[in-house]
């Protein structure tokens, strides 16, 4: 059993389509981090969220994390093949460093 | 540029060698880690050196073995791999309890 899961799994679109994937937990988290990994690369941070129920906007992107800090989805609008990625979802528990990372979504946006 | 330097970016060995994966980063960050990502499977924190102590994950194997002689530089040595050992291997830095901030792009080990 996986402590932090992400849906869906693979999702393909067409260029300027809206989407969005979801991290849950049955556990709350003291923080929570996405990251975009492409293939060969290292995962590159996007935001972290620490404050249930905020929300973060960069650029084409919104984040949000839920009022009992065990989940979080990520929406991004108009989505265009640079978009194209891994997406991962990372907990924080009690501050400390143990990072659990999700599975991950895997993006692939058509031009 | 992400602040941490990996280096080799990938490596092939035999299952009777000896190699070491390094990492640098000169972010001022005091913790770092060794994470391995392996297809289909999740990232895996396998050690963290944070504020100069170290913490491990009761499941690496002892084939695996970290050192940090310094707060900007990590070591990963690996001896007797296994085929199954073959994955990518990433490095992380981060300021201790603030969050993972920056990853180094990886080192594609393969074990033949």
């Amino acid at each position: 059993t996986q402590l932090l899961e992400q849906s869906p799994q693979f999702l393909s679109i067409q260029e300027g389509e809206n989407l969005t994937v979801y991290c849950n937990s049955s556990s709350v988290f003291s923080s929570l981090q996405w990251y975009r990994q492409e293939p060969g690369e290292g995962p590159v941070l996007l935001v972290t969220v620490v404050t249930g129920g905020e929300v973060k906007k960069l650029k084409r992107l919104t984040f949000q994390f839920g009022d009992a800090r065990k989940d979080s989805s990520l929406h991004i609008t108009a989505a265009q093949p640079g978009d194209t990625g891994l997406y991962l979802c990372a907990g924080a528990r009690n501050y400390g460093q143990n990072f659990v990372f999700g599975p991950g979504t895997r993006l692939s946006v058509l031009p | 540029e992400t602040g941490v330097t990996q280096t080799p970016r990938h490596l092939v060995m035999g299952m009777t060698n000896k190699k070491s994966l390094k990492c640098e980063q000169h972010l001022g960050h005091n913790a770092m880690y060794w994470y391995k990502q392996s297809a289909k499977k999740p990232l895996e924190l396998m050690f963290v050196y944070s504020l100069e102590e170290r913490v491990e994950n009761n499941s690496v194997p002892s084939r695996f073995s970290p050192e940090c002689p310094n707060s900007s530089h990590l070591f990963l040595h690996l001896h007797t791999l296994q085929p199954e050992d073959s994955a990518l291997y990433l490095c992380a830095s981060s300021q201790a309890y603030r969050g993972i901030a920056f990853f180094g792009q990886g080192t594609r080990l393969t074990v033949v």
